[in-house]
């Protein structure tokens, strides 16, 4: 069974430097990668998601993700953060297949933004 | 285009109750998948169901807990004879029928047990 794991429970860093939250998978083959931002009291929101190709990948709020093969990982990392990107960062594996999503997700790494 | 609903947001349960959580999946969405997440850890699955059958409930305890997803209406996550250990927020995801692993999550509902 696939499995994620997030090393860093809690981060923090200072307003504008940059970010890197760390993620590591286990799953026989290339599994679907995402990351989600869930802010406090609130529901998951996609930054982005890897299936195939670039393995640099962009997404929303300035983040990107890149996929490396050969440590089974999915790191996320953002150049400059800002005080809005305090929040709760979950990685999450899926099954491949267009017929089953089933997803499991890392034990998420909180982030505090010092001004 | 509305994103995914649940309600109630917040529902308060005494012990032996039952609790019922609703979710409305986004339109076109035609797969729900419903995840468990107690207090201090991730998310954990639960249940993935499609219009009246369920796919994959292997993250479902075995006793006390049952989901449905009819043709008409919501989908429910049925809890009876609540205990406090059941105390945690629950969240719904919808997903398209082609992108089944691109999910859209609901705010989710906190459920508390007294």
């Amino acid at each position: 069974a696939q499995s994620v794991t997030q090393p860093d429970i809690h981060i923090t860093v200072s307003e504008g430097a940059s970010l890197e939250l760390r993620c590591n998978y286990s799953y026989g083959a290339t599994p679907y990668l995402f990351w989600y931002v869930q802010s406090p009291g609130q529901g998951l929101q996609l930054l982005l998601k890897y299936f195939s190709g670039d393995t640099l990948v962009q997404g929303i709020k300035g983040f990107e993700a890149e996929f490396k093969r050969s440590q089974s990982s999915f790191n996320l990392r953002k150049p400059s953060v800002h005080w809005s990107d305090a929040a709760e960062y979950f990685c999450a594996v899926a099954v491949g297949g267009t017929s089953y999503g089933k997803l499991t997700f890392g034990q998420g790494t909180i982030l505090t933004v010092h001004p | 285009n509305a994103g995914v609903m649940q309600n109630p947001r917040h529902l308060v349960r005494r012990r032996g109750q039952e609790a019922r959580l609703r979710c409305s999946p986004m339109k076109g969405h035609s797969h729900v998948y419903w995840y468990r997440q107690l207090p201090e850890e991730g998310l954990k699955f639960m249940v993935y169901l499609q219009k009246e059958n369920i796919i994959d409930e292997s993250g479902m305890p075995k006793e006390r807990f049952s989901a449905e997803f009819p043709k008409e209406g919501p989908s429910i996550l049925r809890i009876q004879q609540v205990v406090r250990g059941d105390s945690a927020a629950y969240f719904c995801a919808s997903s398209p029928p082609s992108q089944n692993n691109e999910q859209f999550f609901g705010p989710g509902t906190r459920l508390t047990v007294l």
